[in-house]
């Protein structure tokens, strides 16, 4: 079975800074998937990336992906309170048939 | 468009009983995805179905649990009979054309409890 981790599990940051999470994975896998969950809500799909060294930016976010590391990044950049939510990674298998969730990182931003 | 709808949004239930939990993906996809969310195994892929054909059900628990989709515009989930350990929060999801590397559409989810 292919896993899939995050860390860290939890982070706490201040208004204002910088930071990254990290999601690695087990298995070879070109693609890879963001997604953002506030408290007692749904799924909100961030990032789709299809491809060895994939860059996508969303505002504050930026996702990136490198396949020979099987690791991929989400940095955030200036972060502010809005941002505060668990973020999974997710990786669909090589036969694209299964689809793996990460670990969650549950980000607290402190004003 | 209504996105994503899920019902019921919260079920209480009795260990034994049966439990049916409805979709309807965003008009136009053609790809229905199942999870189920818990603590202790977070985020699991139940089974996905394309152009209303079950793709893979590999992840469904065991044969307590059956998903149909009759149509573009339905489709459910049952788990009979529930046990305590089927409590959890079902979410399905929809995509257009690509399927998984396409952007997934999740419902509000069902907040299932079995007692």
């Amino acid at each position: 079975e292919l896993k899939v981790e995050q860390n860290p599990l939890f982070l706490s940051m201040q208004e204002g800074k910088n930071y990254t999470i990290y999601c690695n994975y087990s298995t070879t896998s070109d693609r890879l998937y963001w997604y953002r969950q506030d408290p007692g809500k749904s799924l909100e799909s961030l990032f789709v990336l299809l491809s060895n060294g994939a860059v996508k930016q969303e505002g504050r976010l930026m996702a990136s992906l490198d396949t020979k590391a099987r690791l991929s990044t989400l940095h955030i950049t200036a972060a502010v309170h809005d941002l505060s939510a668990t973020y999974f990674c997710a990786v669909d298998s090589y036969t694209g048939n299964q689809f793996y969730f990460g670990t969650g990182t549950s980000l607290t931003v402190i004003p | 468009d209504a996105g994503v709808i899920q019902s019921p949004r919260h079920e209480v239930t009795e260990m034994g009983q049966e439990v049916t939990l409805r979709c309807k993906p965003i008009s136009g996809h053609d790809y229905l995805f199942w999870y189920r969310q818990t603590m202790m195994r977070g985020l699991e892929l139940l089974i996905y179905f394309n152009n209303n054909v079950p793709i893979d059900d590999s992840g469904m628990p065991e044969d307590r649990f059956s998903a149909k989709m009759p149509n573009a515009s339905f489709s459910t989930l049952k788990i009979q009979p529930s046990e305590p350990r089927d409590s959890a929060v079902y979410f399905c999801a929809s995509s257009p054309g690509t399927g998984f590397t396409d952007t997934q559409y999740f419902g509000p989810g069902t907040r299932l409890t079995v007692l």
